[in-house]
């Protein structure tokens, strides 16, 4: 079945260093779903990417769609403490079934 | 614009007891997922309602799950009877509408922490 594999599954930065995450679907996905989730809270839309080679930007956060439409990627500059939390993809596959990554853990050192 | 309502927020139980979460989603999202975060993972899909019809839950155990969304509105998450694996945080979320929205953003609840003994 449809696998999502994100990658790393924790991250520790200094504050002000850049982080990225990586996300990888088994199969071509209709569109992919970012979210975060701060510690203890639920999951929050980010953004949501649907055409091949897609990038959009959101102030300090760069999310990009594979060409493919297989991987995606999740790049934060310069990041702050508020960066702190759980970040998740959600792929959509051919079938409509929506699979959540593990996601990655972002630690920030002050 | 109000959230996500789920109730209760946390619930104990012990294996083999039944317990049942609610879920009233964002007026006039048609709709309406259910979510299972164990501890360290990511959600996982248990059932997805589109309106009052189920569009998929191939990932619920139905042997001990079940959810309705009777009316289109409102649903229930059921577990009869609990198991240990069961703990976890149950998600409930809901978009305008999966089928026909650009942006199928799914807004979530704050959920039901869940602790079977």
């Amino acid at each position: 079945g449809q696998q999502v594999m994100q990658i790393p599954q924790y991250q520790h930065v200094q504050e002000g260093e850049d982080f990225t995450t990586y996300c990888n679907s088994s199969t071509t996905l209709s569109n992919i779903q970012w979210y975060k989730q701060r510690p203890g809270g639920h999951p929050v839309f980010l953004i949501q990417l649907v055409k091949s080679g897609e990038v959009k930007k959101q102030k300090r956060l760069t999310f990009q769609f594979g060409e493919a439409k297989k991987n995606s990627s999740l790049h934060i500059t310069a990041t702050q403490t508020t960066d702190v939390g759980t970040y998740f993809c959600a792929g959509r596959g051919r079938d409509d079934k929506i699979i959540f990554g593990k996601g990655t853990r972002l630690h920030i050192l002050p | 614009e109000a959230g996500v309502a789920q109730s209760p927020r946390y619930k104990i139980i012990e294996k083999r007891q039944s317990v049942a979460f609610w879920c009233n989603p964002i007026s006039g999202h048609a709709t309406l997922y259910w979510y299972q975060q164990i501890l360290g993972q990511g959600p996982k899909l248990l059932i997805q309602f589109q309106n009052n019809g189920v569009v998929d839950d191939s990932q619920l155990p139905k042997d001990r799950f079940s959810a309705e969304r009777l009316k289109g509105v409102d649903s229930t998450l059921k577990i009869q009877p609990a198991k240990l694996e069961d703990s976890a945080v149950y998600l409930c979320a809901s978009s305008q509408d999966a089928w026909t929205s650009p942006q199928e953003t799914q807004y979530f609840g704050p959920g039901t922490r869940l602790l079977v003994l």
